[in-house]
């Protein structure tokens, strides 16, 4: 149980452009997640926690105009990473609440961005 | 939450034990201590967690000292597969869940 699923796994896109980023809990209710973002050889840094029905809340430096998040139900966050530029290319990860179990979160597998 | 330090890597044989050590002398008596790991270009996933008493599970165990101020994450025997970041993380939830910040981890390689 306590499944994310996180797609794409990896996307190239053009300077300029916008990219969506789904994270789905599959097996459960996710009323809150988090949004990271992890460059290379770096550890995960929180850039959202993103509420169900409501506005998401940004860490200090986060862009909230260009990382729009919406989570608009209790099993769907999105992120979209607008006007996408060679510096947003990294790893993104979600993560959702999944209960007392499994230390009570649950992480997506990842999506690779790459802005050419 | 609290701050927690981990060696940066570690090394160990294939099919020996491997101690992860975490300190975090700063933690308050409602923390939670929870370990997560990361293989490569993969999410972190979740390991074991404890607030007192040691911890044993199918993946791990968790050896907590008695004062709390450190940790240990023991793998039993060390497989190729257990290479990965792992990550200490302190949790308080006694103001119900909150967002999980990570530190650096620490960076285990397995040796054949």
């Amino acid at each position: 149980g306590a499944v994310v699923s996180q797609h794409p796994s990896w996307v190239i896109c053009k300077s300029g452009t916008s990219v969506k980023i789904e994270c789905r809990s599959l097996d459960f209710q996710a009323t809150t997640m988090f949004w990271y973002r992890q460059f290379p050889k770096q550890s995960l840094m929180l850039m959202a926690t993103s509420n169900e029905g409501s506005k998401a809340t940004y860490e200090q430096g986060v862009e909230k105009d260009k990382f729009l998040i919406n989570h608009a139900s209790l099993t769907l966050s999105t992120l979209t990473v607008t006007s996408a530029h060679p510096e947003d290319s990294s790893f993104y990860i979600c993560s959702a609440r999944s209960g007392q179990g499994k230390g009570g979160y649950t992480f997506g597998s990842g999506t690779r961005l790459t802005v050419v | 939450d609290a701050k927690t330090t981990q060696p940066n890597s570690m090394e160990s044989n294939e099919e020996e034990p491997v101690h992860l050590p975490c300190n975090h002398s700063t933690i308050s008596g409602t923390d939670y201590i929870h370990w997560y790991r990361q293989l490569p270009s993969q999410g972190p996933e979740y390991v074991i967690h404890g607030l007192t008493s040691n911890v044993n599970n199918r993946m791990a165990s968790l050896a907590i000292a008695e004062d709390r101020k450190s940790s240990t994450l023991i793998l039993h025997r060390a497989t190729l597969r257990d290479a990965a970041v792992y990550y200490c993380i302190l949790r308080n939830l006694a103001g119900g869940y909150q967002k999980v910040t990570f530190g650096t981890g620490t960076k285990l390689q397995v040796i054949p």
